[in-house]
């Protein structure tokens, strides 16, 4: 089974933009979507990005997601930054072999 | 609306058993891949087991043998029936369809 390596934690001040990537370990990123979710402390995930760069709706048009196969990672990246996306930050993605498969997560501090 | 409901959680002792229900509202949990994820306190997101819209299921190699995924159709409601359960089973478990939308979770404690 494949693996996906996020960085631990991020910050960046409101206002800015921060991308958190999502690097698979083996196989093509480009081969299975990728899906990113966001947890507040206390809360459930909820989904901001899906099917590599879908938005749910509801999901601010300031979060996108894309993937970069000569990298084979996936990132999601936030713009004009809010202290309400202070989150922990997860991504996922699957193959014929595994059916979910989640990265570590990723702390962003918004400070 | 969608809505994913969980309930069932509780404290339960080593080798005991427990079943988790997750009730949806706004779509049909037959016609979707369903999952189950976990969180222990302080962890990240583990993924449990999935149920495809065609009926196969799936399982992390943690829980296999142990754990089962079903669906009542008639109900529109997803289970988790977890058994032989050990310390390293407590958890927050989340029902979800899958990349889409998110139950609020259930904690279970298994401690004696």
């Amino acid at each position: 089974n494949f693996m996906l390596t996020q960085p631990h934690s991020v910050s960046e001040s409101p206002g800015k933009t921060v991308t958190i990537s999502c690097t698979r370990s083996s196989g093509s990123i480009a081969s299975n979507y990728v899906q990113w979710y966001q947890q507040r402390p206390g809360s459930a995930p909820t989904t901001v990005i899906y099917e590599d760069n879908q938005r749910p709706s509801g999901v601010p048009d300031r979060f996108s997601g894309s993937i970069d196969s000569s990298s084979n990672s996936a990132s999601l990246t936030i713009s004009g930054l809010k202290t309400e996306d202070e989150a922990d930050y997860y991504c996922q993605s699957y193959d014929s072999s595994a059916p979910v498969v989640f990265g570590g997560g990723t702390k962003l501090t918004v400070l | 609306e969608v809505q994913l409901v969980e309930t069932g959680g509780g404290l339960i002792q080593p080798g005991g058993s427990l079943r988790l229900s997750c009730a949806a509202s706004g779509f049909t949990v037959s016609s979707n891949y369903m999952s189950w994820v976990r969180q222990a306190p302080g962890k990240g997101l583990e993924w449990v087991s999935v149920i495809y819209s065609g009926g196969s299921t799936y399982y992390a190699d943690s829980v296999k043998g142990r754990f089962t995924i079903s669906r009542d159709n008639s109900k529109n409601t997803l289970y988790l029936q977890m058994n032989s359960l050990r310390a390293e089973d407590t958890a927050v478990y989340y029902c979800a369809r899958v990349n889409l939308n998110w139950g609020q979770g259930t904690l279970v404690t298994v401690s004696s």
